[in-house]
């Protein structure tokens, strides 16, 4: 399987500002996904992020809060913009090779906002 | 709206004991279904993924079911060891454009030397 490296780990940010969050693979993938992870809860799906098209953005989610880049097939970057304690979570990127295929993540990006 | 239930939340045993996570999903409409591991703070590691049409899937010590008309998958873990404490998450893919993923709140597994 392809190997996901997410950059930062872990981050404490303050209020207000905002974290890029990188998300690179190994090898060539049209899918990927940005989830959010809250405390003491399962994996929301942000945003999913093809190569060649906009990022196509789940309800209760905006691009203006969430902008996300994909510039190639190996790497993605999103956005935290204007950040508030509520958007302490960990979010995780995930590539498919297709719709049903399986999916592999990587190790997170642990959000503290203060 | 497809809902995904992980019972229990929670389950501590003793190293060596035979073990059965459950998950349900409302909506028996899936393309397949996969099971994760993750450990505190860090992200999924994917450790089996059963397409519609399989029953089961075995990896080592994991064997996981899947009874798509009853809404059920079962992951079997074996002989357990220190090492299997993680929460271990089940999601279906329902389709769609993207074939989103579904997750559940996982089971947090604790295994006790």
């Amino acid at each position: 399987s392809a190997v996901i490296s997410q950059k930062p780990s872990r981050d404490i940010c303050q209020r207000g500002t905002s974290l890029t969050i990188q998300c690179q693979v190994d090898s060539q993938v049209t899918m990927m996904f940005w989830y959010r992870q809250q405390p003491g809860q399962s994996l929301t799906l942000i945003a999913t992020a093809n190569q060649g098209s906009e990022a196509t953005y789940e309800s209760g989610f905006v691009i203006d809060k969430f902008p996300i880049s994909r510039p190639n097939l190996t790497f993605s970057t999103l956005t935290v913009s204007n950040m508030s304690p509520e958007d302490s979570s960990i979010y995780l990127c995930s590539i498919r090779t297709g719709r049903y295929s399986e999916a592999f993540f990587g190790q997170g990006t642990r959000l503290t906002v203060v | 709206k497809q809902e995904v239930t992980q019972i229990p939340a929670a389950l501590s045993v003793p190293e060596g004991e035979n073990l059965v996570l459950n998950c349900s999903f409302t909506d028996s409409a899936i393309y397949n279904l996969q099971w994760f591991r993750q450990d505190p703070g860090k992200g999924l590691t994917s450790l089996l993924l059963i397409q519609s049409s399989q029953r089961e899937q075995t990896s080592g010590r994991l064997n996981a079911s899947l009874d798509k008309s009853s809404g059920r998958s079962t992951l079997y873990i074996a002989a357990s060891q220190p090492g299997d404490s993680a929460t271990y998450l089940c999601a279906v893919n329902g389709g769609g454009s993207q074939g989103n993923l579904i997750f559940g709140k996982g089971t947090k597994l604790s295994v006790k030397p």
